[in-house]
């Protein structure tokens, strides 16, 4: 079935680095965009970037423009975030969501937590 | 804060009817891009439960219904039962963000 499986979340000190991956099966990965959305403690979700079935579009939120790298493998159905100077307010569920302007399939998250 | 508005919460009692608004600008809703909604309980991740304002996923019962007009939105759930008890979220896209943006959540009690 169409299924999407976050891995990478932990435990990560201010500063620190993490990379997140998200694997893709039950469709063609190659043709649809992608997104990460995260959801901290207590809040709604709120978008962080967008890559495009290529690769070669890809947006950021403000909050992590210039600290987060968007990346995908179409060729092992792969998707990456690349987290670098991660903060405390950076602190939540990650998500990978098959993206059409409707996020119509969500994998079911890994938790990041920044803290000394 | 949340780019799309929507109140913190709502209640009803089993059978009742409940709606929830969701509130954006002219560069989103008002700019014509679609309002999609989604459920959450806790947990889990968000369930797409509204598409392109109006759509319903297959599996997804006819008592939720969406509408938009202008640079608002609304989800209504009629017959209300206590499996409806989860947090509400509205999405769509601006098109200053490049991105898609959400609304802050509706909590429903069934009460």
């Amino acid at each position: 079935q169409v299924q999407l499986v976050e891995s990478g979340g932990g435990l990560v000190k201010p500063g620190g680095s993490l990379r997140l991956s998200c694997a893709a099966s039950g469709f063609t990965f190659g043709d649809y965009y992608m997104s990460w959305i995260r959801q901290a403690p207590g809040k709604g979700p709120e978008w962080v970037s967008y890559i495009s079935s290529s690769g070669r579009t890809i947006y950021y939120a403000d909050s992590v423009k210039g600290r987060f790298t968007v990346s995908r493998d179409n060729a092992k159905n792969s998707l990456f975030l690349q987290m670098n100077s991660l903060r405390a307010e950076d602190t939540a569920v990650y998500y990978c969501a098959r993206d059409q302007r409707i996020l119509d399939i969500w994998g079911q998250g890994t938790m990041v937590t920044v803290s000394s | 804060q949340s780019v799309l508005t929507q109140p913190p919460s709502v209640s009803g009692a089993p059978g009742q009817r409940v709606t929830i608004s969701c509130t954006g600008s002219s560069s989103n809703i008002g700019a014509g891009y679609d309002v999609h909604w989604y459920q959450q309980t806790p947990g889990t991740a968000p369930k797409l439960l509204i598409y392109g304002n109006i759509n319903r996923p297959s599996g997804v019962p006819d008592r939720f219904s969406g509408s938009a007009s202008g640079t608002s939105a609304s989800l209504a759930i009629t017959g209300l039962q206590a499996e409806d008890e989860a947090d509400y979220y509205c999405q769509s896209y601006d098109s200053s963000l490049s991105g898609s943006v959400f609304g802050g959540g509706t909590k429903l009690t069934v009460l």
